[in-house]
């Protein structure tokens, strides 16, 4: 089936304890991308990747680190989480940047930062 | 201002009635909009794409776009229960990767 997977799909966790949240598609997509979803503000984009090896900042990336070093994996690292970054994070991938490629997500991670 | 914004809501109609859901935009060099559908709890999924000037439509779907106004608008016609989620209105601008979203609005269609 086709899909992105995310782990862990919820989180607790305390300030400053680095954490790993993984994203992974099996759809050969070149493009990535991550975002967060806080109540009333949509879908903010954090960092994208256009390809392997190849990543770029979205529109609120402070405190947060991707890499791509494989195209089917997209992790997301906070180095050191803090309560303003309790969200909920979803990971998205489409085959390229044309102007009709889809964005498919992933099921979402909530993050709870204490 | 944001870049992208979507009428306040939420926005309530009966079924069986047309549901109209706008978006306005600032970046003038945006290329292509996305209408996706967000049940609670859910993730995004796609309902709808557009990057012509005029109307797409796809079954009760109709998406409209037009570049001079910097508009977009979602109409859901022969609304249904169904059909009540937060739609959100993504669009891609002028630096390739960027995706920018709007808040949302939340549409209940009542029985």
């Amino acid at each position: 089936e086709a899909q992105v997977t995310q782990n862990p799909r919820y989180l607790i966790t305390v300030t400053g304890k680095k954490l790993t949240v993984t994203c992974s598609q099996n759809m050969n997509h070149e493009y990535m991308s991550w975002y967060r979803q806080d109540p009333g503000l949509g879908l903010r984009q954090i960092y994208y990747s256009m390809n392997v090896e190849v990543t770029d900042k979205g529109d609120v990336p402070e405190g947060y680190k991707v890499s791509r070093k494989e195209k089917r994996n997209f992790p997301l690292i906070l180095e050191s989480p803090s309560p303003n970054q309790t969200s909920l994070y979803f990971c998205a991938s489409s085959l390229g940047w044309a102007d009709y490629n889809e964005q498919f997500f992933g099921p979402g991670t909530r993050l709870t930062v204490l | 201002q944001k870049e992208v914004e979507q009428n306040s809501g939420p926005l309530s109609v009966p079924e069986g009635a047309i549901a109209s859901l706008n978006c306005t935009y600032s970046d003038r060099g945006s290329q292509s909009f996305f209408w996706y559908r967000q049940y609670s709890g859910k993730s995004p999924e796609l309902i709808m794409f557009i990057y012509s000037n005029g109307d797409k439509e796809d079954g009760r779907f109709t998406a409209q776009l037009n570049k001079a106004s910097q508009y977009v608008s979602l109409l859901i016609r022969d609304s249904q229960p169904s059909d009540s989620a937060t739609y959100l209105c993504a669009a891609r601008g002028t630096n390739a990767g960027k995706s920018t979203f709007g808040d949302g609005t939340t549409l209940t269609v009542k029985p």
